[in-house]
């Protein structure tokens, strides 16, 4: 069964912390994974996107990475600001016929104290 | 920050009635989507289209029905709402290059509450 696992379920860091999330996949075949940020009462947005042959990618203070072998990925913020408290969703795509999936977890709330 | 807007953003109403949930995006994008979000649970698709005149059922079963009359617009309509129809609707486009599923751009979704 296609499944996104997410851990921890919820999270809180002093500002100025460095924190990872993790995502654990058994979707296959793999397309490519997203991770996207919710902040509460908004539509989720679109940090970064892995596919098969990338490790690791940046944007900014967010890091991800990807290990397609154990399907495993990470994303790692650093240097929290009070702004990164949001939910943060992993989102996986199938290459499954011309239709493709995504299979969603459910996300790591992250809290940022001052 | 994309353009993709949702009406209303909240909205209480009382069982039975009907309502329709508005989505727009001046993104002109092919594809759009209708997902279903409760707290701490994943996205479950509900509706997605592929273009004009294109509408499918998604991976939870739902009693709503929507119409892609325009490219810009797809709203979602429950003929008749029930308590059970509480949650969060979030609309979402993405443009036709990357597959069925690129990158999705998010309204800001739509709180139903259904007494």
């Amino acid at each position: 069964k296609n499944q996104v696992e997410q851990s921890p379920q919820s999270l809180i860091i002093l500002e100025g912390k460095n924190c990872t999330l993790q995502c654990n996949y058994t979707v296959s075949p793999f397309s490519n994974l997203r991770w996207y940020k919710q902040d509460t009462g908004r539509g989720p947005v679109s940090l970064t996107i892995m596919t098969f042959s990338e490790n690791t990618k940046s944007n900014g203070r967010y890091t991800a990475t990807l290990d397609a072998d154990t399907k495993q990925s990470s994303l790692h913020i650093t240097a929290s600001q009070l702004s990164d408290s949001a939910s943060y969703i992993c989102v996986v795509s199938d290459r499954g016929s011309t239709l493709g999936r995504l299979y969603f977890g459910r996300g790591t709330q992250l809290t940022v104290w001052p | 920050e994309a353009d993709i807007y949702q009406t209303p953003r909240y909205l209480v109403i009382g069982t039975g009635k009907k309502i329709t949930l508005e989505c727009s995006q001046t993104m002109g994008h092919d594809k759009m989507y209708w997902y279903q979000q409760d707290p701490g649970m994943e996205l479950h698709l509900i509706h997605y289209s592929y273009g004009v005149n294109s509408t499918e059922k998604g991976d939870l079963s739902s009693e709503s029905t929507v119409s892609r009359i325009r490219t810009e617009h797809f709203p979602l309509t429950l003929e008749s709402a029930r308590p059970s129809h509480t949650s969060q609707y979030l609309c979402a486009s993405s443009p036709r290059a990357g597959g069925l599923y690129g990158e999705l751009f998010f309204g800001e979704g739509s709180r139903l509450t259904v007494l």
